[in-house]
């Protein structure tokens, strides 16, 4: 079983509200990702970390989204202004190097 | 910047049968291939991976990966109903980054 926590498992905001979620990866994993996956099981890729550093992410994450995996705490993936297009299931994944990675349960956002 | 392609895109199939899912890639560079399966309201999960061309096989599972052609497939022999899920397939691109395809539905019927 996954060791990969993610908090909250459901979250309900408003158009225009920030949205934060949080995941705590397995131990010993370095590189943690995150991804959304659309109401059509489509996966994208959000961002992903190596420690706490970003390696790389799309324009969306870069322009409304801010994430961060700071040590000894949890990380965090906030959208500053909530649109209805964001509403998805929001994965966070981690893995001890470039190979399989190890998904939570994700927190489905709704953005009514 | 990699593009993963799967399909079909939903697949049924009776109870016993041989199921093949197809997976494209467009870097040649890619280096890991893997299949993930995900049950509904389940977090998706690693079922099978692969480095090198050629062939690997666990239980009623096979996973092919032939890099000059850009394409790698998952094959499941004697389908049961409890293989039912979303199959996404994956392929890394530099920078750790894991690139999934959009899935196949498979349902297996009784």
């Amino acid at each position: 079983n996954s060791k990969v926590i993610q908090t909250p498992r459901y979250l309900v905001k408003g158009q225009g509200q920030k949205a934060k979620m949080r995941c705590i990866p397995e131990k010993g994993h370095p590189v943690v990702f995150w991804y959304q996956q659309n109401k059509n099981n489509e996966f994208k890729f959000l961002i992903n970390f190596q420690n706490q550093e970003v390696l790389q992410q799309i324009d969306m994450t870069e322009k409304r989204f801010s994430a961060e995996c700071p040590s000894n705490s949890p990380c965090s993936l906030e959208i500053q202004s909530s649109e209805a297009g964001d509403s998805a299931l929001y994965l966070c994944a981690s893995s001890p190097a470039n190979t399989e990675v190890f998904f939570g349960k994700g927190t489905r956002l709704t953005v009514v | 910047q990699q593009k993963v392609q799967q399909s079909p895109e939903s697949l049924i199939v009776p109870e016993g049968a041989m199921t093949s899912l197809n997976c494209t890639f467009s870097d040649s560079a890619s280096q890991y291939f893997a299949w993930y399966r995900q049950h509904s309201g389940k977090a998706p999960k690693a079922l099978m991976s692969i480095f090198s061309n050629g062939e690997k096989e666990e239980g009623r599972f096979t996973i092919h990966l032939n890099k000059a052609s850009l394409h790698f497939s998952l094959h499941i022999r004697d389908s049961q109903p409890s293989d039912s899920a979303l199959y996404l397939c994956a392929a890394s691109s530099g920078s750790w980054q894991l690139i999934f395809g959009s899935g196949t539905q498979l349902t297996v019927m009784p």
